[in-house]
Formats: C-alpha cells, structure tokens, sequence
C-alpha cells in the first residue's frame, strides 16, 4: 500500500522560509511525478508544483520565485522550500503522488495518494 | 491560468438522493478533468480521474460526465460517507487548479 509521510515546521515567522519533507513508501519513486498541494480557507487548493525523481520541477508561476523542490533518490523523499513567507502562506499543505493513466486514447493526470497535511502557520 | 467555477457551492440532501455538482472550466479542457472527494479532517481522495474514469475503489453511484467546458458529478443514492465536500481539477495545462468546493451535507 502506497503512503506518503510528510513533516516540517508548523510555526515561522514572516520572512523566514518553510521546509516540508514528504517521505513515500511501497511505491516506486522514479515512475512518478510528486507533488505539493496547499489548502487555506481563503484560496482554496492551490498546486505549488511537482518534481520527479531526477529533479525537474514544474511550479506555480504565482510561486515560482519563492519556490525550491528537490529529491533525494537514495531515501525516496522530496521536499518543499518557500522562502520569504507571509501570513498569506498560512495554510495546511499536503503532499501528493501524480498519476499517470490511459483513458480513451489520452493519458489523463490526477493526483492518486496524498498525505495527511502539515498545518503551517506564519506569524509574528 | 484557467479557472474552474463549482455550482452549487453547498447544497443539503438526504440519504438515498441522487445528487448533482457542476464544474466549468474558462477555457475547454477537453475531459481533462478530476473530481476529488473531501472528508472533514482528510486529505482529498480522487473519485473520477478523466472526466468520466472510475478511480479503482471508488463506489458504482458516483459517475461523472462531461467534456469541453462542462462537467458533472452525480451521486446517486446519497449514503451517509459521502457527506463531504467535492472538488473538480483540471490537469489539461498549469498550473492545474482546482474548483471551490462544493459542501454536501444533510
């Protein structure tokens, strides 16, 4: 069974940078792209991006700038930096498995595993 | 980036209905389009991938339709578990983005 274990700092300050790692088991972690998703109450859900095992990275041009994904192979993890955070970052953030299926004759792109979420909180 | 717009936003029903959300795109998607299942406290877990694709699992009375622009998903005999709030997506280009939400409860 697939899962994904994700953890990080809940509570920063402004300015400071958030850092999530998201470690995935029983899944092969070089088929797939792996994601990051937050949710707030005034945004919604949001995709930050996704990386796949050989780092390239696609990512939310509203982030982009702010924004550092890498993996690291050896333990099948990856993980999420956003530097420079505010209050608008406050947000519960998942991780994400991309999957890749055939419907039709179109291969289709949904998100199939999720972990639990890690509340961040950005305050002074 | 393309927005996805979920009517109703909540709606109230009962045990045994049958049950109908709307998802439009602002641009044509063509049937790259995901719906996700909410529970209160829970990561979203995917229902129909592909517009109409039944993800492996997921129970017969939930169906999706839809192509373009306009998308449906319909619940059909309503069962306690499904109160929960229901997401649409696209994964047609990114940024993928979701819908608001749309809150089914009793």
């Amino acid at each position: 069974q697939v899962q994904l274990r994700q953890w990080g700092a809940g509570l920063l300050k402004p300015s400071e940078t958030l850092s999530l790692t998201c470690a995935v088991y029983g899944a092969s972690f070089s088929d797939y792209y792996w994601t990051w998703i937050r949710q707030s109450p005034g945004k919604g859900l949001e995709w930050i991006g996704e990386v796949n095992h050989s780092g390239t990275t696609h990512s939310n041009k509203s982030l982009r700038s702010r924004v550092t994904m890498s993996v690291d192979t050896s333990t099948s993890q990856f993980s999420l930096k956003l530097n420079s955070v505010t209050a608008a970052d406050t947000a519960l953030y998942y991780c994400a498995r991309g999957q890749s299926s055939l419907w039709g004759s179109e291969y289709h792109y949904y998100m199939d595993v999720w972990g639990k979420g890690t509340t961040v909180i950005v305050s002074s | 980036d393309f927005q996805m717009t979920q009517s109703p936003s909540s709606l109230s029903a009962s045990v045994g209905d049958r049950v109908t959300i709307t998802c439009r795109a602002s641009q044509t998607i063509s049937s790259h389009l995901n719906w996700y299942q909410q529970r209160p406290g829970k990561a979203p877990e995917v229902l129909i991938y592909a517009a109409s694709a039944l993800q492996g699992g997921v129970p017969s009375r939930f169906s999706g339709s839809g192509s373009g622009t306009d998308f449906t998903l319909t619940i059909n005999s309503l069962q306690p578990e499904d109160f929960a709030t229901y997401y649409c997506q696209q994964t047609y280009t990114t940024p993928w983005t979701f819908g608001q939400g749309t809150t089914v409860d009793i």
